[in-house]
């Protein structure tokens, strides 16, 4: 079993419609969540940040940890055709565990249709 | 300009020879990784650096060597290359205080 695991998708979904991309993790000693969006043929870029549970919003972007259940989200609200890329998650440990490295999802790749 | 640059972008080469990938980075970072993409496999980590003198394996190291000639630069070697090899390589950074990381634009290899 993967530390994390992350629907591929594809997800199609229409203009204007409200996203929702999943990660399940079983490593209990995850701190820090991030997403990174990647376009075609680029390199990804960090999206959100997340320390610890919460929620943060930035946007039409919102991030959601859920630690008790091992299970984060991104929202994307009134998503737009530039919305279409592959989004990955990624988490890591924190303290003396803390080795720096990132452990990624597989990727959704998401396309969001005019 | 970017702050996390590779070259080359774009590299084909045939089964046994040895290449190498280079990574400059501007963001005065002093932790530097590579990385490989595969469809379906997502990013996995094949080195790490956390300075000029700190290289530790990742969970593909095998096949690949690195060189950390700087604080920033970074390169990632293919001894003696191979068809599965082919991949999209990605090169990022991050600095030791914060746990995001910063990738650079990738280089596609296809080894033949």
């Amino acid at each position: 079993q993967k530390e994390v695991e992350q629907d591929p998708g594809p997800l199609s979904v229409p203009e204007g419609a409200i996203v929702s991309l999943n990660c399940t993790y079983s490593n209990s000693a995850f701190q820090y969540f991030m997403w990174y969006r990647q376009y075609s043929r680029k390199g990804p870029e960090l999206l959100m940040y997340t320390y610890s549970s919460g929620n943060k919003e930035d946007g039409r972007f919102t991030a959601q940890v859920d630690k008790s259940s091992k299970y984060i989200s991104l929202f994307i609200r009134d998503s737009q055709p530039s919305d279409s890329a592959t989004y990955l998650c990624a988490m890591s440990g924190s303290g003396s565990s803390n080795t720096g490295k990132l452990i990624f999802g597989q990727g959704t790749t998401l396309q969001v249709k005019p | 300009d970017a702050d996390v640059t590779q070259t080359p972008r774009n590299r084909i080469t045939k089964t046994g020879k040895r290449i190498m990938l280079e990574c400059s980075q501007t963001k005065g970072h002093d932790r530097m990784y590579w990385y490989r993409q595969d469809p379906g496999l997502g990013l996995q980590l094949i080195y790490y650096s956390f300075d000029v003198k700190d290289i530790n394996k990742g969970e593909i190291s095998d096949g690949y060597s690195v060189s950390r000639q700087a604080q920033a630069k970074f390169s990632l070697s293919l001894e003696s290359a191979i068809p599965n090899q082919t991949a999209l390589y990605f090169c990022a950074t991050s600095s030791g205080s914060q746990e995001t990381q910063y990738f650079g634009p990738g280089t596609r290899l296809l080894v033949l």
